[in-house]
Order: structure tokens, then C-alpha cells, then sequence
């Protein structure tokens, strides 16, 4: 049981737009930046979004974060095949300590 | 750019212990958190601990409390995380990463067996 929930799958067609939600607390979410990690099989996760809405170099702009209360949100626009995976929310939980992240939200681009 | 190379693929009996090794061939090493996951087979992420390796502070997960330790050597740019008394469900592919704003930098992972 994750601490951070995601819905386990989203789909979409190509070049259509979604969106990945990230449920958490007061003492993650609601206290704490949040990333997105974007994982294919067999590579390690990358960085898609940090403190909640900033993307990293080279990261394109069809990819976007948001953060309101306890929960965050992964926002995904012209949907291209290379975009399937797995996608993971992450954050610092300020009462356990540690760092936390969501169970996993699979991909797929119809 | 930083580069973090782990060393390679492990099968440790149950209860023995294993040693993972994170090494940053670039960039700034010791002022951001080294921070361990793992990741069993079909499952999703999890977290091990993290240290800062200019102090030395490291930060556990409470699970893994009395099982794990983290370390750092600064003059190799080298971070290691060593994972004592061993079972079966610590199979799993195991990463570390630097946490600057975010896990910006991911080690390609090590595989490790727990396996009689």
C-alpha cells in the first residue's frame, strides 16, 4: 500500500492530452514539493517534473505539474508513443521522515 | 552532467548481506543527498535512506532501520549502501540517485538475488 495513491492505468489516444493524479496528505503532499518520474522496462526512472511544476532541461513543455492542497497533478498534451510507461509522483513526507512515492500509473497510448 | 555508476548484478543467499556501490563520475558530489530505492519485479518504488556525504548524515526509512547502511566515501566520489540479513522479498533492482530538486540523476540500477 502506497502512501501516495495513483490510478493504476490511463489511456489515451496519440496526440490527445491526459492527466495523471497523485493523492497524498497534510504531512507529504500538502507540506512538500512534489517530482514525476517517467519509467520505461528495464531503464531507471527520469525526471520529469520537479517542485511541483518546473521541468528540467530538455524535458518538453507538452509535459506539465501542478500542485493544489494534498494533491498533484501530471498533465500530458499531443500524446506520442514514446510517452507509454510507467509514470511514479514522489515527495518528502514530513512525518515519516522519509521519502515517499505513489503506487504507479501505467501508460498507454492507443 | 552527472553520472552515477553502480556496481554490478548481485545473488546473495537469505540472510547474508550485499553491498551496493553508487559512484558519480561528474559534477558536484558531496553537496546534495545520495538517496537509495529499490524496485522489486513488477512493483513500484521504494525508499531505502539517503545521505548527505559533506556531513555525512544519513536519513532510513523506518522499515529498513536495523537492516541498512549507507556511507560515503568523498575522496572516490563513491556512495554505498550495504543491506544485512537478507530474505527473498529483497529481490529487487536496486538505484541510487541524487536528490537535488527532485531525483534529478539515476544510477542504471543493480540486481540483486536473494536466492537458496
Amino acid at each position: 500500500q502506497s502512501v501516495l495513491t495513483q490510478p493504476p492505468s490511463v489511456s489515451a489516444a496519440p496526440g490527445q492530452k491526459v492527466t495523471i493524479s497523485c493523492s497524498g496528505s497534510g504531512s507529504n503532499i500538502g507540506k512538500n514539493d512534489v517530482s514525476w518520474y517517467h519509467q520505461l522496462p528495464g531503464t531507471p526512472p527520469k525526471l520529469l517534473i520537479y517542485e511541483n511544476h518546473k521541468g528540467p532541461s530538455g524535458i518538453p513543455d507538452r509535459i506539465s505539474g501542478s500542485k493544489s492542497g494534498t494533491s498533484a497533478t501530471l498533465g500530458i498534451t499531443g500524446l506520442q508513443t514514446g510517452d507509454e510507461g510507467d509514470y511514479y509522483c514522489g515527495t518528502w513526507d514530513s512525518n515519516l521522515s522519509a521519502w515517499v512515492f505513489g503506487g504507479g500509473t501505467t501508460l498507454t497510448v492507443l | 552532467q552527472v553520472q552515477l555508476v553502480q556496481s554490478g548484478p548481485e545473488v546473495r543467499q537469505p540472510g547474508s548481506s550485499v553491498n551496493v556501490s553508487c559512484k558519480a563520475s561528474r559534477g558536484t558530489f558531496n553537496s546534495y543527498t545520495i538517496t537509495w530505492v529499490r524496485q522489486a519485479p513488477g512493483q513500484g518504488l521504494e525508499w531505502l535512506g539517503g545521505i548527505l556525504p559533506v556531513f555525512g548524515t544519513t536519513n532510513y526509512a523506518q522499515k529498513f532501520q536495523d537492516r541498512v547502511t549507507i556511507t560515503a566515501d568523498e575522496s572516490t566520489r563513491t556512495a554505498y549502501m550495504e543491506l544485512r540479513n537478507l530474505r527473498s522479498d529483497d529481490t529487487a533492482v536496486y538505484y541510487c540517485a541524487r536528490d537535488r530538486a527532485g531525483l534529478d540523476y539515476w544510477g542504471q540500477g543493480t540486481l540483486v538475488i536473494v536466492s537458496s
